[in-house]
C-alpha cells in the first residue's frame, strides 16, 4: 500500500510552458484535492473531486485543469505556466468515515516557474 | 466563509518545555477540526483530529489538543518539547457540511522552533 504517490518531486519550467503534475492512490478513495502551499499562506485548495467523472474548483483554481477518469489517479494541469505558479504543490486523497474527512497527502512536487 | 486563524507564524521554545501553538476557528457551529504536522521536505502528517465526543484530544508524539466552543479554539499542546519537534504545523477546519466533498481550510502555519 503506497498510500499518496506523486511526481515528480521537482520541476523547472519556463513562462508559457505546459506540464501534468501526476498524483495516485492505491486506497480506493473517492475524494481527492489538489493544493498549494505558500510561504505564510498555509494550503489553498485547487480543484478536487468527489469521484471519478467529477470534479470542482477550490479558493485558487486560475490557471489549472483537472480530470478524473479513474478512482486512482487525478492530473493537475498547468497549461500555461506562469512565475505566480511557482509553489509546492500537494495531492490529498481523503477518507470520509463517521461524517468526517481525513486526509492523507503526497510527498508533493516542488515547482519553479521562471 | 469559514476561516481558520493561526496566531503566531512562529514559536520558539527550548527543549523540555511546555509547547503551546494556538488556532482559531470563525464559524458558529463547530466545524470537525485537525492538526497536521510537516517536517521539512516532506508532505503532511495527521497529528490529531476532533469529530466528536470528548473534547481534550490526544494525537501522536504526545501532542494533545482542547477544543473550546466558547471560545471557538483547539490549541495543540505539549508538555515537553523535543528536537525531534522542530517543524511545521497546520490547524485545518471542514465544515460538517462538507464532510463529503474532502475540503479543508487550512491556516497559515506556525513553525516551531526548539532550541537546545
Amino acid at each position: 500500500n503506497a498510500g499518496v504517490t506523486q511526481t515528480p518531486k521537482f520541476q523547472v519550467l519556463k513562462t508559457g510552458q505546459s506540464m501534468t503534475l501526476q498524483c495516485a492512490q492505491d486506497m480506493n478513495h473517492e475524494y481527492m484535492s489538489w493544493y498549494r502551499q505558500d510561504p505564510g499562506m498555509g494550503l489553498r485548495l485547487i480543484h478536487y473531486s468527489v469521484g471519478a467523472g467529477i470534479t470542482d474548483q477550490g479558493e485558487v483554481p486560475n490557471g489549472y485543469n483537472v480530470s478524473r477518469s479513474t478512482t486512482e489517479d487525478f492530473p493537475l494541469r498547468l497549461l500555461s505556466a506562469a512565475p505566480s505558479q511557482t509553489s509546492v504543490y500537494f495531492c490529498a486523497s481523503t477518507v470520509t468515515s463517521g461524517g468526517y474527512n481525513e486526509q492523507f497527502f503526497g510527498p508533493g512536487t516542488r515547482l519553479t516557474v521562471l | 466563509a469559514q476561516s481558520v486563524t493561526q496566531l503566531g507564524s512562529h514559536v520558539s521554545v527550548s527543549e523540555g518545555a511546555l509547547v503551546l501553538l494556538r488556532c482559531n476557528y470563525s464559524s458558529s457551529v463547530p466545524p470537525y477540526l485537525f492538526w497536521y504536522v510537516q517536517y521539512p521536505n516532506q508532505g503532511l502528517q495527521l497529528l490529531l483530529k476532533y469529530t466528536t465526543g470528548a473534547t481534550l484530544v490526544k494525537g501522536i508524539n504526545g501532542f494533545e489538543a482542547e477544543f473550546k466552543k466558547s471560545e471557538t479554539s483547539f490549541h495543540l499542546t505539549k508538555p515537553s518539547a523535543h528536537m525531534s519537534d522542530a517543524a511545521e504545523y497546520f490547524c485545518a477546519v471542514s465544515d460538517r457540511d462538507s464532510s463529503n466533498t474532502g475540503k479543508l481550510i487550512f491556516g497559515q502555519g506556525t513553525t516551531l522552533q526548539v532550541k537546545p
